[in-house]
């Protein structure tokens, strides 16, 4: 089955521990992407990767790190985390041929920082 | 600088006709999704307009004119499951793929 997977689903952690957030795809797509939803601000991308090693800034970058070391895999890394990253992250990949920017989503990572 | 305007909230009747609107102001332009999301739930993709001009798709169509900044969702025979969230998107162009979603309109379908 095509999908986008992420781990953990939930996640509560204290501040300026160090965590991982991994997001594995099985469709061989080239883009992948970290987002962040908050009430009233809707989905704010975070970093993106257009292929393996080539990755750039989305609007909110700051306090993330993320990897594209292969292409089925982006982990997003928060170094030290801080409570205003408390929020609903989203993993998205897609095809970056002109042909099908459809973006498909992983079923999230509730993070809870204290 | 960049922004996306959709309504905050719409309600409907169930078989009635609704239409969300998204403006957008954008440093470039290739392009603009259209994602349905449920409560609690991940996006899921409706449509990508790049060309002016309006795309139907069973139920739902969206229409784009880069022009004026503006988009649409249209849904038909709406049913009680639309009720969601619609969020418009807009890929950036001008930075690789940068894309940039609006705040969502939260439809309520009421029988």
């Amino acid at each position: 089955e095509a999908q986008v997977t992420q781990n953990p689903r939930y996640l509560i952690t204290v501040t300026g521990k160090k965590l991982t957030v991994t997001c594995s795809q099985n469709m061989n797509h080239e883009y992948m992407s970290w987002y962040r939803q908050d009430p009233g601000l809707g989905l704010r991308q975070i970093y993106y990767s257009m292929n393996v090693e080539v990755t750039d800034k989305g609007d909110v970058p700051e306090g993330y790190k993320v990897s594209r070391k292969e292409k089925r895999n982006f982990p997003l890394i928060l170094e030290s985390p801080s409570p205003n990253q408390t929020s609903l992250y989203f993993c998205a990949s897609s095809l970056s041929d002109s042909s099908s920017y459809e973006q498909y989503f992983g079923p999230g990572t509730r993070l809870t920082v204290t | 600088g960049q922004n996306i305007d959709q309504p905050t909230e719409m309600t409907a009747t169930e078989g009635a006709i609704v239409q969300i609107n998204c403006t957008y102001q954008t440093s470039g332009f290739n392009g603009l999704f259209w994602y349905q999301q449920h409560a609690g739930e991940a996006p899921t993709f409706l449509s990508y307009n790049v060309l002016d001009g309006l795309e139907e798709k069973g139920r739902f169509s969206s229409f784009l004119s880069r022009s004026k900044g503006y988009s649409y969702l249209l849904l038909k025979e709406l049913q009680m499951k639309d009720s969601a969230s619609y969020l418009c998107a807009v890929r950036d162009g001008t930075s690789y793929d940068k894309v940039i979603f609006g705040p969502g309109t939260s439809l309520s379908v009421i029988p």
